[in-house]
């Protein structure tokens, strides 16, 4: 089993609509971050968290929002998604000096 | 925002060839690290340098970090079809805290 897991894999949705994509861990790491990867940008930090009861923003948290369900749940919702949002996001981990990424979720916008 | 500026973006060579991909930054970082990543995958850590001047080898691959740790490279010697992928370079300022990415180096390896 992948030590990083996001659910779902690729998702195509309407402008306005609400989606939430969903990320579990098996490493037992406290720090956990959202991160969007556009072409030419790299990735770009969306949302992080050092424990269940710590949410911080990054440098591009606006029209984004997360929940930090347990130590091994971390999700990002999009409340209301638009086109410009269309994007490869990743979940990482990270913990003892090494970090792990999920597979990423390939999200359109229409 | 601390930024880090890959070159070359895209880079195509033959096998067996070498190449360095570089990362620079006009700000200190407390550690430096570099990934590969696959199309379909996430990215995949390769090294974490920490000490300037660090060189750091992995089989045909070569790190270093800058003695003022504000930049890094990656040499690959006798580049395989294999190494093909996105490198990309991401600093943390201020130890185990956030990354910070470059916008990724595009490899081809023909061969």
């Amino acid at each position: 089993d992948a030590d990083v897991t996001q659910t779902p894999r690729n998702r195509i949705t309407k402008t306005g609509k609400r989606i939430m994509l969903e990320c579990s861990q098996t490493k037992g790491h406290d720090r956990m971050y959202w991160y969007r990867q556009d072409p030419g940008l790299g990735l770009r930090l969306i949302y992080y968290s050092f424990d269940v009861k710590d949410i911080n923003k990054g440098e591009i948290s606006d029209g984004y929002s997360v929940s930090r369900q347990a130590q091994a749940k971390f999700s990002l919702s999009l409340e209301s998604a638009i086109p410009n949002q269309t994007a490869l996001y990743f979940c990482a981990t990270s913990g003892d000096g090494w970090w792990h990424f999920g597979d990423g979720t390939r999200l359109s916008i229409l | 925002t601390q930024l880090l500026e890959q070159s070359p973006q895209f880079l195509s060579i033959q096998e067996g060839e070498n190449l360095t991909v570089y990362c620079n930054s006009s700000s200190v970082f407390s550690s430096l690290q570099w990934y590969r990543q696959e199309p379909g995958e996430g990215p995949v850590l390769l090294v974490t340098v920490v000490t300037g001047g660090e060189v750091k080898k992995l089989k045909r691959l070569t790190f270093q970090f800058g003695d003022a740790r504000k930049d890094s490279s990656l040499h690959i010697t006798a580049a395989q079809p294999g190494d093909t992928g996105l490198y990309l370079c991401a600093g943390d300022p201020t130890s185990g805290s956030r990354l910070t990415f470059g916008e990724g180096t595009q490899l081809t390896v023909n061969p």
